[in-house]
């Protein structure tokens, strides 16, 4: 089975940078994903890494370490409308190739 | 195309009704996905398929019946559903086994599903 962990909240300040972490475990291994949800809409696809190091898209960074079962998504120059939730998740090496969610950060970004 | 479509956007049902979710993609995409979402918790896969036939079904109920007519149609038939099924239904897809995309769902808007 797979199962993660990420912090349930954070709050930064618009212009601020800040780093969120997701621990995993899994059997077998694919990349690790992130989404962005805002509160009633649908989980947006940000990010992917398949392998060691850190991808950048524009203000959002990912990086993953696959020895630790770690990784973070970094958001930089932080805006108002950043305020969403953010789920990282991977995705195992079932037949389904299905993507098993963590529990979601919500991140609050203060004037 | 790069849209995944979910109707409808909302949805009241009595207990004992029959109801059907609908989602659609022309991304070519061979993978489609229900998955089922509470208030302020993650997405949890309810039925995968893999080119129009189910591959995985993470222990649902049967109230819940998927249907995939085709590569670009999925459908999630409804009945008898319980006031705990309430939730927001979302539909997504994604390439088949392959890291194109970088490795990301598309989703749908989802259904917000209510069962009185």
């Amino acid at each position: 089975g797979q199962s993660l962990e990420q912090p349930s909240e954070v709050t930064a300040v618009e212009g601020a940078i800040v780093q969120i972490n997701c621990t995993y475990q899994t059997s077998g291994f694919y990349g690790l994903s992130w989404y962005q949800q805002h509160d009633g809409g649908a989980p947006t696809f940000l990010s992917y890494n398949a392998l060691d190091g850190l991808e950048e898209t524009g203000r959002f960074s990912s990086f993953l370490s696959r020895s630790d079962s770690y990784g973070y998504l970094l958001l930089q120059e932080l805006q108002m409308k950043d305020s969403a939730s953010y789920f990282c998740a991977v995705r195992g090496s079932n037949a389904g190739n299905m993507l098993t969610f963590g529990g979601g950060t919500r991140l609050m970004v203060k004037p | 195309d790069t849209e995944v479509t979910q109707t409808p956007k909302h949805l009241v049902m009595g207990m004992t009704n029959k109801k059907s979710l609908k989602c659609e993609q022309h991304m070519g995409h061979r993978a489609m996905y229900w998955y089922k979402q509470k208030a302020k918790k993650p997405p949890e896969l309810m039925f995968v398929y893999s080119y129009e036939k189910l591959s995985i079904n993470e222990s649902v109920p049967s109230r819940f019946s998927p249907e995939c007519p085709n590569s670009s149609l999925l459908n999630l038939h409804l009945h008898a559903l319980q006031p705990e099924d309430s939730a927001l239904y979302l539909c997504a897809s994604s390439h088949r086994g392959s890291g194109t995309g970088g490795g990301g769902y598309t989703f749908g808007s989802g259904t917000r599903l209510t069962v009185v």
